[in-house]
């Protein structure tokens, strides 16, 4: 059980360049979800999803693209890098926490934009 | 629009005394979750103690409590017998609805530092 999984750890991108940061869980969760941390920051929801061919925006969705073809990846997509998206970004998953279930948190991506 | 604020940026306490973490939040909901997180310098982020705004009783986890005031929309975390692995970020966090996934809203942040 690896629980969520994200990869790249660490990337550098020159601006307007484009990549892809993947997000996978093996705990067969509805839900997904991905966040930004700005230094001195919390996190900001960029992205969501409800389930597999679902997704919606969160808070700060400007610059990044989503898909859920499967229930356990996640991939974000950035399309033209920026620096203002230098950050460090976590994918999340989950059941319905009505049941008592717990947010399981990947551990970060580090993003550097030059 | 949730709103989450924490108006400590940094805190700092004597190993083994009590400090407490304060958090008010903005919100119209009457069904929700708020959380506390840690976040030690390796960015991880440790799920500290929850409580669901239905429950009139506080929730407690080990050293950890927390004063969840539903009227004044507060919520602060109570660390007992500080250690020094306590050291950390700590952000409060807002999940609005019960039968919901995993949509938080998180404030800013305070740096506890526990000192010997």
């Amino acid at each position: 059980n690896a629980g969520v999984t994200q990869t790249p750890k660490f990337q550098v991108l020159k601006t307007g360049q484009s990549m892809t940061l993947q997000c996978a869980q093996d705990m067969n969760h509805e839900y997904m979800s991905w966040y930004r941390q700005d230094p001195g920051m919390g996190l900001r929801l960029i992205h969501y999803s409800v389930g597999a061919g679902i997704t919606d925006q969160g808070e700060v969705p400007n610059g990044y693209n989503v898909s859920r073809s499967t229930t356990e990846d996640f991939p974000l997509r950035l399309l033209s890098a920026a620096p203002s998206q230098t950050s460090v970004y976590f994918c999340a998953s989950s059941y319905l926490l009505g049941a008592g279930n717990t947010i399981y948190f990947g551990e970060g991506s580090w993003l550097t934009v030059v | 629009a949730q709103t989450v604020t924490q108006s400590q940026p940094e805190m700092s306490v004597q190993e083994a005394e009590t400090v407490t973490l304060s958090c008010t939040y903005d919100t119209s909901e009457n069904n929700y979750y708020l959380f506390w997180y840690k976040q030690p310098p390796s960015r991880q982020m440790i799920l500290v103690i929850r409580q669901e705004a239905y429950k009139q009783q506080n929730a407690t986890e080990n050293r950890f409590s927390v004063n969840f005031q539903k009227a004044a929309k507060s919520f602060s975390l109570k660390i007992s017998d500080s250690q020094l692995g306590d050291t950390a970020m700590y952000f409060c966090a807002f999940m609005k609805g019960y039968n919901a996934g995993n949509m938080l809203t998180f404030g800013g942040g305070t740096r506890l530092m526990v000192k010997p």
